[in-house]
């Protein structure tokens, strides 16, 4: 069964510090796919990322950045120089591709970032 | 253009009433969900349709029925609602199957007095 375990549930950062969310995640298939999604407090959820179990290459993306590392079956998100906007609720989801049809997003409890001014 | 939308946003009703939920994607996708944040921000999945099937149902009592006329479409009716089912319920599309990239809606708050 596929799990994500986010242990940080509320991370409080001063902007222009650099923040780490973490995320784990359990699964028994070799192809899979691990998401972040981003919750602002207007409540949308919007998507940031999407990461095959076959790239293990980091991605940036402006002052976003992701690092997977599947000897440790992790898939961590750092916010370089945090901004007030980037308080929001943040996600990170599993889905395995040999469910086909039945594939579905398995989501993680949510950190709450609060970066203040 | 709105992606994925969801009438209403807000919904307040009492306990035993039914209420339905609609959803809308104009992203020609084939897969649409729904899904249940609850009060600690806990999303979970619902159900899920493929071009109009029923494919994943996640042990949801049967008071909750979902409704597909055409692959643009996921409508939500609850009967008897109850206490319990106060929360912010997502409607989501992707492209085939769901470990493609899911949009979401912009959430319906059903709170149950």
């Amino acid at each position: 069964a596929q799990k994500v375990t986010q242990a940080q549930t509320e991370i409080s950062v001063v902007e222009k510090e650099d923040v780490t969310l973490d995320c784990v995640y359990e699964t028994r298939d070799t192809t899979y796919y691990l998401f972040w999604y981003k919750q602002p407090p207007s409540g949308e959820l919007v998507f940031l990322i999407r990461r095959n179990s076959f790239d293990e290459q980091n991605e940036i993306s402006g002052r976003y950045s992701w690092n997977f590392q599947k000897s440790t079956s992790s898939f961590n998100f750092t916010i370089t120089a945090s901004q007030v906007v980037d308080s929001a609720v943040y996600f990170c989801a599993l889905s395995e591709a040999s469910t086909g049809a039945n594939s579905k997003l398995t989501f993680g409890k949510g950190i709450t970032l609060s970066v203040r001014p | 253009d709105t992606a994925v939308s969801q009438t209403p946003k807000y919904l307040v009703t009492q306990m035993g009433n039914d209420k339905s939920i609609k959803c809308e994607q104009n992203l020609g996708h084939d897969t649409m969900y729904w899904y249940k944040q609850d009060s600690k921000k806990f999303l979970k999945i619902m159900f899920s349709y493929n071009n109009k099937e029923l494919i994943i149902n996640e042990t949801v009592p049967n008071r909750f029925s979902p409704k597909s006329p055409d692959k643009a479409h996921l409508n939500l009716h609850i009967n008897s609602l109850e206490l319990g089912d106060s929360a912010v319920y997502f409607c989501a599309s992707s492209q085939v199957q769901g470990y493609n990239e899911q949009f979401f809606g912009p959430g319906t708050r059903l709170t149950v007095l």
